[in-house]
């Protein structure tokens, strides 16, 4: 059973281009999760998403950053004029339909680097 | 909003010694508690969980223990390996707040054969 699977690993945007991270759930999870890890921090939460859905965004700034689940294929991470200030490792995490839904699974990230 | 603290923020131990990493948080309605190993340019790993409703949690070599009416929680790692040497976080969840989880900002833990 393959864990969460995020890509790409590394991102290099410009200052003011696009950033589109991916993210697929485990199999059998419905519940996707978006984190942002700064460096020496801990990881902070944007996102809870299931199908379709958005359940909490409060963790989500208010301009440029969007999420999606869809239907079909990954959740994706969608970032609008990057800034430097945007650089850092973004996780995604899934968890099961179930009692232990609140267990979170991480991939293993997203760097992104904005020059 | 919940605020967690962790200390400390660095740990050095000897092979064979434990370890003990302690947090604090700020909002008596939390009741689920994770810690998390993350190892260099790995995602977090859930290593062992309790809930409010739990005093102690044990899993091999590492246990957790809550002290709800003083709103801190501590993990305990015995027997430590080199492979032990990550960085740990904390967590809480406020009740109802599926998946969004506070961290604390880390114990980068080493251990020396």
């Amino acid at each position: 059973n393959a864990g969460v699977m995020q890509n790409p690993r590394h991102l290099v945007r410009r200052r003011g281009q696009e950033a589109r991270l991916r993210c697929s759930p485990m199999k059998g999870h419905s519940h996707v999760y978006w984190y942002r890890q700064l460096p020496e921090e801990g990881l902070k939460f944007m996102v809870y998403l299931q199908k379709e859905n958005i359940i909490d965004e409060s963790g989500m700034p208010k301009e440029r950053f969007s999420a999606e689940f869809p239907k079909e294929g990954p959740s994706i991470l969608r970032i609008q004029q990057v800034v430097r200030g945007d650089s850092a490792a973004y996780f995604c995490a899934s968890s099961p339909d179930s009692d232990l839904r609140e267990k979170l699974f991480f991939g293993s990230g997203t760097q992104l680097s904005v020059l | 909003g919940e605020n967690v603290e962790q200390h400390p923020s660095t740990l050095s131990v000897q092979e064979g010694d434990s370890a003990v990493i302690k947090c604090t948080y700020s909002d008596s309605a939390s009741n689920y508690f994770p810690w998390y190993k993350q190892e260099l340019g790995k995602g977090p790993q859930l290593i062992i969980d309790i809930r409010s409703n739990v005093g102690e949690k044990k899993d091999q070599r590492i246990a957790v223990t809550l002290n709800k009416t003083a709103k801190h929680f501590s993990l305990h790692i015995t027997e430590t390996q080199p492979e032990d040497s990550a960085v740990y976080f904390c967590a809480a969840q406020l009740r109802g707040s599926q998946g969004n989880l506070i961290f604390g900002k880390g114990t980068k833990l080493s251990v020396k054969p």
